[in-house]
């Protein structure tokens, strides 16, 4: 079983939807998480940490479920820049964060 | 220049030759990293530097050669790469013992093209 698991997608989405994102993780010892936005032939920019009681950045949402093992990231009101490839990841120990594959997000207008 | 810088952008290299990828930050961060990405793979841990000593290698094939001279540089050093090796080279920083909430900063990255 992959460590961090993500739809891949495409998700096509248009203008204004609200669309969420789901990221599942088997390392029951991980501790931290992160979201990560990658545009095409760019590297990835740290969008948000996931917090256990949830946390909101303008139109992103983001939550974790220890419980279930999975976090989550919502986006509202969808604009044509939030077009790129969402990356969860996940730190369990001091140093190494591990990725899930992304999912790509395409706003269409 | 502030950030995590990384040259050089791109890179086409034969499989004899030799070749170094450099990355810096100024940020002040004590452990950096390297990570390659594949198209329709997640991002792969190569190797982890804290505190200018390596912490972690994951697997990763001897043609590639880490080197971190000081807290503020990264290099990996390639030589007789296989075309398989091609792929985004990204280097990362951060601060450890991290805040909670705290994750990596980026290079650019380098694309490689092993021909």
């Amino acid at each position: 079983r992959k460590e961090v698991e993500q739809d891949p997608g495409p998700f096509n989405v248009p203008e204004g939807a609200t669309v969420a994102f789901n990221c599942t993780y088997s390392n029951s010892a991980s501790q931290s998480f992160f979201w990560y936005r990658q545009d095409c032939r760019k590297e990835p920019k740290l969008l948000m940490s996931v917090y256990s009681s949830g946390n909101e950045d303008g139109r992103f949402t983001a939550q974790l479920n220890r419980a279930s093992q999975y976090i989550s990231l919502l986006i509202r009101d969808s604009k044509l820049s939030d077009s790129a490839t969402y990356l969860c990841a996940g730190r369990a120990g001091s140093y190494q964060l591990t990725f899930g594959k992304g999912t790509k997000l395409s706003v269409i207008p | 220049e502030t950030g995590v810088t990384q040259t050089p952008r791109h890179l086409v290299m034969g499989m004899t030759n030799k070749k170094s990828l450099k990355c810096e930050q100024h940020l002040g961060h004590n452990a950096m990293y390297w990570y390659k990405q594949s198209a329709k793979k997640p991002l792969e841990l190569m190797f982890v530097y804290s505190l200018e000593e390596r912490v972690e290698n994951n697997s990763v094939p001897s043609r590639f050669s880490p080197e971190c001279p000081n807290s503020s540089h990264l290099f990996l050093h390639l030589h007789t790469l296989q075309p398989e090796d091609s792929a985004l080279y990204l280097c990362a920083s951060s601060q450890d013992p991290r805040p909670q909430g705290s994750g990596y900063t980026f290079g650019s990255g380098t694309r490689l093209t092993v021909v």
